[in-house]
């Protein structure tokens, strides 16, 4: 099936620096989302983009959909405790009623 | 607004036992609804989705079956667990036309 490649798979940074991950696919997609998951929680949705080139902002953080139509990048600026968790990245083609997801990038934050 | 609500929260079951979880979706209707296995610290796999009443598509051939008796009522079930099928279930809804998928808050499933 589809796969996504999300990198990095897991980070390690001082508080305060700023984070880039990104998914990239071989085929083309029509829409990218990104999820936060706290342990013990149901991915919460924080991002959802849906024209190429699309460049969006939530608070600190801010995603964009590639012109190619197979990546994403999703950065977050000044990092505070609360932003440790799994971030995963997810993308449907066109027509299709589910889902691909990236398999997370950990992110983990040194006070 | 919506909420999806996901019951129980934890289980622990023998072997060979029976499994239902519930999961049920309130201020919307005719969604999308999905479930999802999620190993621990691993990604999230699809088994089934369903975009409407006894419409059930399953992802991957497994120990599990889906239903859907009413329009916002999703039930996973197994009439004899393994071990593998130990892990977090998540279920998730979403508009017709949109593609956006909120999630439950899951269930820890535990065989021993």
């Amino acid at each position: 099936g589809q796969q996504l490649n999300q990198s990095p798979q897991s980070m390690f940074i001082q508080e305060g620096e700023d984070v880039s991950m990104n998914c990239t696919s071989s085929s083309i997609f029509n829409t990218w989302l990104w999820y936060k998951q706290d342990p013990g929680e149901g991915p919460v949705l924080l991002i959802a983009l849906y024209k190429a080139g699309e460049l969006t902002s939530n608070g600190r953080l801010t995603a964009q959909f590639g012109i190619t139509r197979k990546d994403s990048f999703l950065n977050i600026s000044a990092s505070i405790p609360s932003d440790v968790g799994i971030y995963f990245c997810a993308g449907q083609l066109r027509g299709a009623q589910k889902l691909v997801f990236g398999q997370g990038t950990r992110l983990t934050i040194n006070p | 607004s919506q909420t999806i609500h996901q019951w129980p929260a934890t289980l622990v079951q023998p072997v060979g036992s029976p499994l239902s979880l519930e999961c049920t979706v309130e201020g919307t209707s005719n969604p999308n609804l999905y479930w999802y296995r999620q190993a621990a610290g691993r990604g999230l796999q699809l088994l089934f989705y369903s975009v409407g009443i006894g419409q059930i598509s399953s992802e991957v051939p497994q120990n599990l079956s889906a239903s859907r008796p009413q329009d916002r009522q999703f039930i996973l079930s197994s009439k004899k667990l393994l071990l593998s099928d130990s892990g977090f279930y998540l279920c998730a809804w979403s508009k017709l036309a949109r593609n956006e998928q909120y999630f439950g808050p899951g269930t820890r499933l535990t065989v021993t």
